[in-house]
């Protein structure tokens, strides 16, 4: 069964840093993996998808990484902005799309 | 892209009422849906797979005869709250599932928060 941990559980740093999110998961037979960003009250917001053939996927500011035979995902958000401040959540689908494990997201906070 | 929309977007409602939430996708067609909760400060949580025309498939723990889904046609599913109660307030979330070439990819819904008073 598919176990997805992330850490830290919550994350403050200054303006203008780049940082690194982890996601680790236990079944490396994963079919994608995805992360989200959420805003407090709001719904999810899809970031990046990296399928299992796949190593990373970059978008802006952002770069996903995925390495299978490690079980880890990191997220790496370069030059961060007080308009990145979310919580992360990050999910493995195993074997199909269909069964997607939820980690339990990391609350980021730049600070200006 | 593929967009997914839930209705409506917060309700409240009394202990004992039922409440039906609706998730449709608006660009595609999904044979699949699926239905999470999330509850403050934690992640989301699978409830429930929907299959369109047939019945859904509840994850355990989760009360089939609680949380009604039916998924009557390829781009809408619904899912009823029977007798609500404040420990049913929480976020319920959608997905749909999209099938292109070979590949299965889940779109996610805005999201109904349920207020139980």
């Amino acid at each position: 069964k598919q176990e997805v941990t992330q850490i830290p559980a919550a994350l403050s740093v200054p303006e203008g840093e780049n940082l690194v999110l982890n996601c680790s998961f236990t079944d490396s037979a994963i079919y994608n993996l995805q992360w989200f960003r959420q805003d407090p009250g709001k719904g999810l917001t899809s970031l990046l998808l990296i399928q299992s053939s796949q190593r990373e996927q970059t978008s802006g500011r952002l770069n996903a990484s995925l390495d299978k035979s490690s079980g880890r995902s990191t997220l790496y958000i370069a030059a961060s902005q007080p308009g990145d401040s979310a919580t992360y959540l990050c999910a493995g689908a195993s074997s199909s799309a269909s069964k997607i494990i939820f980690g339990s997201g990391t609350r980021l906070s730049i600070r200006p | 892209g593929a967009v997914v929309s839930q209705h409506p977007s917060r309700v409240i409602c009394k202990s004992g009422t039922s409440v039906k939430i609706e998730c449709r996708s608006l660009d595609f067609q999904a044979t699949t849906m699926f239905w999470y909760r999330q509850f403050p400060k934690q992640s989301l949580m699978l409830m429930a797979t929907s299959n369109e025309g047939s019945k859904a498939t509840y994850e355990q723990g989760v009360e089939k005869d609680k949380f009604l889904i039916n998924h009557a046609s390829l781009t809408l599913s619904t899912l009823t709250v029977t007798s609500a109660h404040p420990e049913d307030s929480s976020f319920y979330i959608c997905s749909a599932q999209r099938l292109a070439g070979e590949i299965e990819t889940q779109y996610f819904g805005p999201g109904t928060r349920l207020l139980v008073l």
